[in-house]
C-alpha cells in the first residue's frame, strides 16, 4: 500500500514551457486535491475533485487546469508555465469528504526559469 | 474569509520538556481543526483531528484542544523527543463557495535538542 505518490519529485521548467504533475492513490479515495506550498504561505488549494470525471477550482486555480480520467489519478497541468508557478506542489486524497482527514504525498519541487 | 495564525513561527526546546503549540482562526464557524506534521522535504502527516463538537483529542503523546469560542486551539506535546522536530501545521475546515475547504497555518518549526 503506497497511499499518495507524485510524480515528477522535482523539475525545471523555462517558462512558458509546459507540463503535467501526476498523482495516484492506491486507497480507493473519492476526494482528490492539489495544494500548492510556497515560502511565507499555508498551503493553498489550487483544484480538487470529488469522484472520477468531476473536478473544481479552488482558492488558486489559475494558470492551471486538472483532469480526473482515473478514480486513482488527478494530473496537473500548467499550459505555459510562469515564475510564479515556482513552488511545491502537493497532492492529497480522503475518503468520502472534504472534512475528513486527508493523505498527502511526498510532493514536487518545481523551478520556473 | 478564514485566516489561521500559529505563534510561534519557530520553537526550540531541550529533550523531556512537555510544549504547546498555538493556532488560532478568525471565524468560528468552522467543521474540525486538523494538526499536521511535516518533515523537511517531505509531505504532510495528519497527526489529530478535532471535530467541531469535541473539546480535544489525544494520540499517544499529543494532546489537541479546540476552543471555537475564543477561536483557539493547542497542540501539547508531552516529555518531547529529538524525533519530534519537524513543522507542525494547523488547519479550520470550513464551509466556503459552496465546498469545505481547509485553510491553513504557516506552521511552527519545532527543534527538540537531545
Amino acid at each position: 500500500n503506497a497511499g499518495v505518490t507524485q510524480t515528477p519529485k522535482f523539475r525545471v521548467l523555462k517558462t512558458g514551457q509546459s507540463m503535467t504533475l501526476l498523482c495516484a492513490q492506491d486507497m480507493n479515495h473519492e476526494y482528490m486535491y492539489w495544494y500548492r506550498q510556497d515560502p511565507g504561505m499555508g498551503l493553498r488549494l489550487i483544484h480538487y475533485s470529488v469522484g472520477e470525471g468531476t473536478t473544481a477550482k479552488g482558492e488558486v486555480p489559475d494558470g492551471y487546469n486538472v483532469s480526473r480520467l482515473k478514480k486513482q489519478n488527478f494530473l496537473l497541468g500548467l499550459e505555459s508555465a510562469a515564475p510564479s508557478q515556482t513552488s511545491v506542489y502537493f497532492c492529497a486524497s480522503s475518503l468520502v469528504g472534504q472534512l475528513e482527514t486527508q493523505y498527502f504525498g511526498p510532493g514536487t519541487r518545481l523551478l520556473v526559469l | 474569509k478564514q485566516e489561521v495564525t500559529q505563534i510561534p513561527a519557530a520553537l526550540s526546546v531541550p529533550e523531556g520538556e512537555n510544549l504547546v503549540l498555538n493556532c488560532s482562526f478568525t471565524d468560528s464557524a468552522i467543521y474540525n481543526l486538523q494538526w499536521f506534521r511535516q518533515d523537511p522535504g517531505k509531505g504532510l502527516t495528519s497527526l489529530l483531528l478535532i471535530q467541531s463538537s469535541q473539546r480535544e483529542q489525544t494520540s499517544g503523546r499529543l494532546n489537541a484542544s479546540l476552543d471555537k469560542s475564543s477561536g483557539r486551539s493547542t497542540l501539547y506535546i508531552a516529555a518531547s523527543q529529538p524525533g519530534d522536530s519537524a513543522t507542525y501545521l494547523c488547519a479550520a475546515a470550513y464551509s466556503g463557495a459552496g465546498s469545505y475547504q481547509l485553510t491553513f497555518g504557516k506552521g511552527t518549526k519545532l527543534s527538540v535538542i537531545p
